[in-house]
């Protein structure tokens, strides 16, 4: 049972390039989130889907775009990377009250 | 809106010491509490929770009390391990939070536990 899968597990990006973290979960999590963790600041919720088809902005939504392609995955997209992009970003799903992480994608924006 | 004030860290024990977090929150209801914990290199794994008043949680030798009259939800460790070194996050669920389940964390506290 893998869980919560995320890919890369670390990217570094010029500032102004593109990209997507791929996040997919195999539990049959009805939600789904992303967080950006950064030292100090705990972690901040980015988008969140509820459900299939649905999503909605969380704390910090600006400079990010999400799909919530299926049930199993919900992607994030960075369509043009700024260093104050820098960070750890999670992929969490849950069912219930529990959330459940998956490992972290590392993210450098020079 | 919903907050989570916990105590800034690192927090430095020798094993066997007692242990405690200190996590206060700030929410309209009745929230839920919640213990995350956060080894190296890993993502965020629950330890315990507790939905509603006077609940304890507890897991892995590790408990909190669901405190309404001072929205507390400290957490406390009776001996520590060099295994118990992570960094530790107090979250909440609101009552209100509508769809979505969605969780406000704290900043977390690095402990360190020397032998």
């Amino acid at each position: 049972n893998a869980g919560v899968t995320q890919t890369p597990k670390f990217q570094v990006l010029k500032t102004g390039q593109s990209m997507t973290l791929q996040c997919a979960q195999d539990m049959n999590h009805n939600s789904m989130y992303w967080y950006r963790q950064d030292p100090g600041m705990g972690l901040r919720l980015i988008y969140y889907s509820a459900s299939e088809g649905t999503t909605d902005k969380g704390e910090v939504p600006n400079g990010y775009n999400v799909s919530r392609l299926n049930k199993r995955e919900f992607s994030l997209r960075l369509e043009s990377a700024a260093p104050s992009q820098t960070s750890v970003y999670f992929c969490a799903s849950s069912v219930s009250h529990e959330q459940y992480f998956g490992p972290g994608t590392r993210l450098t924006v020079t | 809106g919903d907050s989570v004030t916990q105590m800034e860290g690192p927090v430095t024990l020798s094993e066997e010491a007692f242990l405690t977090i200190n996590c206060t929150y700030t929410a309209t209801g009745y929230p839920s509490l919640f213990w995350y914990v956060q080894y190296p290199g890993e993502g965020l794994q629950l330890l315990l929770k507790a939905t509603k008043a006077d609940d304890k949680g507890s897991n892995k030798g590790f408990e909190a009390t669901y405190r309404k009259e001072t929205t507390s939800f400290h957490l406390e460790k009776g001996s520590v391990q060099v295994s118990d070194s992570a960094v530790y996050f107090c979250a909440l669920r609101g009552a209100l939070t509508g769809g979505g389940n969605k969780l406000t964390f704290g900043t977390g506290t690095q402990l360190k536990v020397e032998l």
